[in-house]
């Protein structure tokens, strides 16, 4: 089966960093996308790996490791408005893309 | 560029009537559209996936009596909820992919369907 997984929650705090980690085991891979999700509005892209290493893009970094099967996603200077929740999801041999439940994060003052 | 809309943006409908939503790629030609279903504090269930004049796939366990789908045109994809149900309440996104673009899906910005 395909399985993706990430935390269901993290807490971090305004101006730190935080890490969002993603292991998946899919029938191929297409490349690998993080996208952020506020609560009752559609995902917004915000990243897609398809060759190892990472790709930094502002505050936000993602990074792959095929023969892992694994990526993460480094918000850095973390502000309030980054409170949401962050969707992995990986395009599959057939060009599908798999979800994965997604990780809810919730700053702090 | 890349820009989806979805109308409407919530609709209220009462129990056994049937509710259209349409989804739109406003600047792009949309070769395959995806019906989504997201249920309070889960992720993106994927419905089915429809390319423009061809019957959409269903994923598992979705009726496709129920939700029909129609991709008649390459900017204009519509769901209909059919003999809605409570427990159809969600939010239904739809997305957009276009030619060649493999990789990337451009979302519409959601319909909250409460069904009373």
């Amino acid at each position: 089966g395909q399985n993706i997984d990430q935390p269901t929650e993290m807490t971090a705090t305004e101006g730190a960093i935080v890490q969002i980690n993603c292991t998946y085991q899919t029938s191929g891979f297409n490349g690998l996308f993080w996208y952020q999700q506020h609560a009752g509005e559609a995902p917004t892209f915000l990243s897609y790996n398809v060759l190892d290493g990472l790709e930094e893009k502002g505050r936000f970094s993602s990074f792959l490791s095929r023969s892992k099967g694994y990526s993460y996603l480094l918000l850095k200077e973390l502000q309030m408005k980054d409170s949401a929740s962050y969707l992995c999801a990986v395009l599959d041999s057939n060009y599908q893309l798999i979800w994965g439940a997604g990780t809810k994060l919730i700053i702090k003052p | 560029g890349a820009v989806v809309s979805q109308h409407p943006s919530w609709v209220i409908c009462k129990s056994g009537t049937s509710v259209k939503i349409e989804c739109r790629s406003l600047d792009f030609q949309a070769t395959t559209m995806f019906w989504y279903r997201q249920f309070p504090k889960q992720s993106l269930m994927l419905m089915a996936t429809s390319n423009e004049g061809s019957k959409a796939t269903y994923e598992q366990g979705v009726e496709k009596d129920k939700f029909l789908i129609n991709h008649a045109s390459l900017t204009l994809s519509t769901l209909t909820v059919t003999s809605a149900h409570p427990e159809d309440s969600s939010f239904y996104i739809c997305s957009a992919r276009r030619g060649s673009d493999y990789y990337e899906q451009y979302f519409g910005p959601g319909t909250r369907l409460t069904v009373t």
